[in-house]
């Protein structure tokens, strides 16, 4: 089974610091990782994933997270943040072969301020 | 971009009373449909994969006779809420995962909030 830990459940910054969210995964196989985003009151959206190749993936947003393996992390990272950044942002892992389920994190909430 | 789309957006109901949500998936097929609930400030928790033209399967700890889910077409899955109570008010997602490329989509979310 996967699980995957975000240990900080909130991430106060001012505008334009940088931010890292962290995430760590646990598995036994090879998974897919994702990082989702949730405005207040929506759906999740897709903000990145990674699935094979380059291990530091981007978004067109700024954001990027790294995959290492060595220490099961897919960490988020921005290097300057927009108050409209504010939000609830959740790490996800899926098993890389066959109709998986994604398992998330319990996220973690960016708060941006000016 | 694929979209998915959830009805209604929230919902108000009465203790004992049955609600309907439905989710579609807008501008693709997905024969599997996922359905989720989400506490305040937590995390999404699966609540059952359901896969078109068969029955759903339900996560550990959900009640398959309250919580029922049809997936009777590529693009249509609904999650009926039998007899609500107060504590089945939630946020509830579904998702879609495209037939053609395995991605997965996420709804806008329902609230229901039972009185």
């Amino acid at each position: 089974a996967q699980s995957v830990t975000q240990l900080d459940s909130q991430v106060p910054v001012f505008e334009e610091a940088p931010v890292e969210l962290r995430c760590n995964y646990s598995s036994s196989v090879s998974v897919y990782l994702f990082w989702y985003v949730q405005y207040p009151n929506q759906g999740l959206q897709l903000l990145l994933k990674y699935l094979s190749g380059s291990t530091l993936v981007e978004s067109i947003n700024g954001f990027e997270a790294e995959f290492n393996k060595s220490q099961t992390s897919f960490h988020l990272r921005k290097p300057s943040v927009h108050i409209s950044d504010t939000a609830e942002y959740f790490c996800a892992v899926r098993r890389n072969t066959g109709f998986q389920k994604l398992v998330f994190g319990t996220g973690t909430r960016l708060l941006v301020s000016p | 971009g694929a979209v998915v789309s959830q009805h209604p957006s929230w919902v108000i109901c009465k203790s004992g009373t049955s609600v309907k949500i439905e989710c579609r998936s807008l501008d693709f097929q997905a024969t599997t449909m996922f359905w989720y609930r989400q506490f305040p400030k937590q995390s999404l928790m699966l609540m059952a994969t359901s896969n078109e033209g068969s029955k759903a399967t339900y996560e550990q700890g959900v009640e398959k006779d309250k919580f029922l889910i049809n997936h009777a077409s590529l693009t249509l899955s609904t999650l009926t809420v039998t007899s609500a109570h107060p504590e089945d008010s939630s946020f509830y997602i579904c998702s879609a995962r495209d037939f053609s490329s395995y991605e997965q989509y996420f709804g806008p979310g329902t609230r229901l909030t039972v009185t």
